[in-house]
């Protein structure tokens, strides 16, 4: 009874490959966020959507977009990997100011 | 915008024993703080949470205080297991309609058989 699922779970790609990581959930949360986490340091804040309203991060790359075409699913786009994207990415999601609840992650890899 | 420090970074502590992790956050407007247990190579998992209206929690072996005025909050971990060895992040949210987490930097606890 998975509330918050991420495929895939790893993800091997090219140098300059785009790749797309979705999220999906089940808790019919109105916000869902994604995360960057690298080699346990806390999770990075990349953009989050509140309902439909789209939030990105003033860091974050332009190289990562998000899409949200319903409540149940998120996606994460990266258009162009770079060898320093390789990172676990979360996803969370939550009701407005309640507690966030994260996915498994996907691990990406760039070669 | 809100800065969540994280102490200690790392931690080893004797099987039995307590540990304790400490945050302080730079907002005052912050009113929720909950606390993320991060195993290698899983997903962060809420252990415990507390909102500003409220001092102190507690959930069998884990408890956290939060000091108001101080701008700092603690998770305290007794009976240590060696399960418990992870990751601990702390973080803080100023609610209200903003739904962003600040995370800590993380403290890596071992427990020692």
């Amino acid at each position: 009874d998975a509330m918050v699922i991420q495929n895939p779970r790893y993800q091997v790609t090219q140098f300059g490959k785009p790749v797309t990581l979705s999220c999906s959930q089940t808790l019919n949360h109105n916000v869902m966020y994604w995360y960057q986490q690298k080699s346990s340091q806390a999770p990075k804040l990349l953009f989050h959507y509140y309902d439909k309203d789209f939030n990105n991060e003033a860091d974050t790359p332009d190289n990562f977009q998000s899409r949200r075409p319903n409540t149940s699913f998120c996606f994460l786009d990266i258009r162009s990997p770079g060898l320093g994207d390789a990172a676990m990415y979360l996803c969370a999601t939550s009701l407005t100011e309640e507690t966030q609840y994260f996915g498994p992650g996907t691990r990406l890899l760039v070669l | 915008g809100e800065n969540v420090e994280q102490h200690p970074s790392t931690l080893s502590v004797q099987e039995g024993d307590s540990a304790v992790i400490k945050c302080t956050y730079s907002d005052s407007a912050s009113n929720y703080f909950p606390w993320y247990k991060q195993e290698l190579g899983k997903r962060p998992q809420l252990i415990i949470d507390i909102r500003s209206n409220v001092g102190e929690k507690k959930d069998q072996r884990i408890a956290v205080t939060l000091n108001k005025t101080a701008k700092h909050f603690s998770l305290h971990i007794t009976e240590t297991q060696p399960e418990d060895s992870a990751v601990y992040f702390c973080a803080a949210t100023p609610g209200l309609g903003n739904e962003k987490l600040t995370f800590g930097t993380g403290t890596r606890l071992t427990i020692i058989p």
